[in-house]
């Protein structure tokens, strides 16, 4: 069954340094979407995506976060210069299509920042 | 903004009916969702209803709306063992941005043997 895949599963940075998350969302699908869940609160949307560009994005997305599909394939969230209160785990989602009502998660990759 | 509440936790015995209930403020959703995530995994869609719906039943999962109540809740029937997990109400409305998900805090199913 195709499945929307995360790597890394756990990454552990160093405070303002840059990470790069990356999702293979499912391979017909065209709505991508970055979501993300501090410890022990909700899983909040950060981003939408499609087309090849932002469709829509929170408050939290600011301007040291950006996200990219650099091939085709995969599907970026790249954090510039990391926080502490970054550290959360980090959900990517893809959809076949707008009005489809199941979105495909995957396993999720746990930052931690130090 | 838009809002989605859940209970922190719920404990039931292995073979009872489980009920997990949540609540949102806005009236304009136009899907709401259960999801489920056990440990260690992602979020795994369970069912979801349509806001026209009043109730949709799908095997031992039975999800009734209450739309003027705005109000959700998930009927697990003969829960087992492994039904233990966090399950997530979330709502949805169609936008240009394809749907985007609003999550509620989770409730953890903890089924005894």
């Amino acid at each position: 069954e195709p499945e929307v895949t995360q790597t890394p599963s756990h990454q552990v940075t160093q405070m303002g340094q840059e990470v790069i998350l990356r999702c293979v969302p499912i391979s017909n699908h065209l709505y991508f979407y970055w979501y993300r869940q501090i410890l022990g609160q909700k899983v909040e949307f950060l981003v939408s995506f499609y087309n090849n560009e932002i469709s829509e994005k929170s408050e939290i997305f600011d301007d040291q976060f950006s996200v990219e599909r650099p091939d085709g394939s995969n599907f970026t969230l790249k954090i510039r210069s990391t926080k502490l209160e970054d550290s959360a785990m980090y959900f990517c989602a893809s959809k076949p299509d707008r009005l489809n009502t199941e979105a495909f998660f995957g396993q999720g990759t746990r930052l931690t920042v130090v | 903004g838009e809002d989605v509440e859940q209970s922190l936790f719920l404990s039931v015995r292995e073979g009872d009916s489980s009920v997990i209930n949540c609540t949102y403020t806005d009236s304009s959703s136009t899907y709401l969702y259960w999801y489920k995530q056990e440990p260690g995994a992602g979020l795994q869609l369970l069912t979801y209803i349509f806001s026209n719906m009043d109730m949709k039943q799908d095997q031992r999962l039975t999800v009734l709306l209450n739309k003027k109540d705005k109000h959700l809740s998930l009927r697990i029937a003969d829960t087992q063992t492994g039904d233990s997990a966090i399950y997530f109400c979330a709502e949805s409305k169609t936008n240009n941005a394809g749907n985007m998900l609003t999550f509620g805090g989770g409730t953890r199913l903890m089924v005894k043997p």
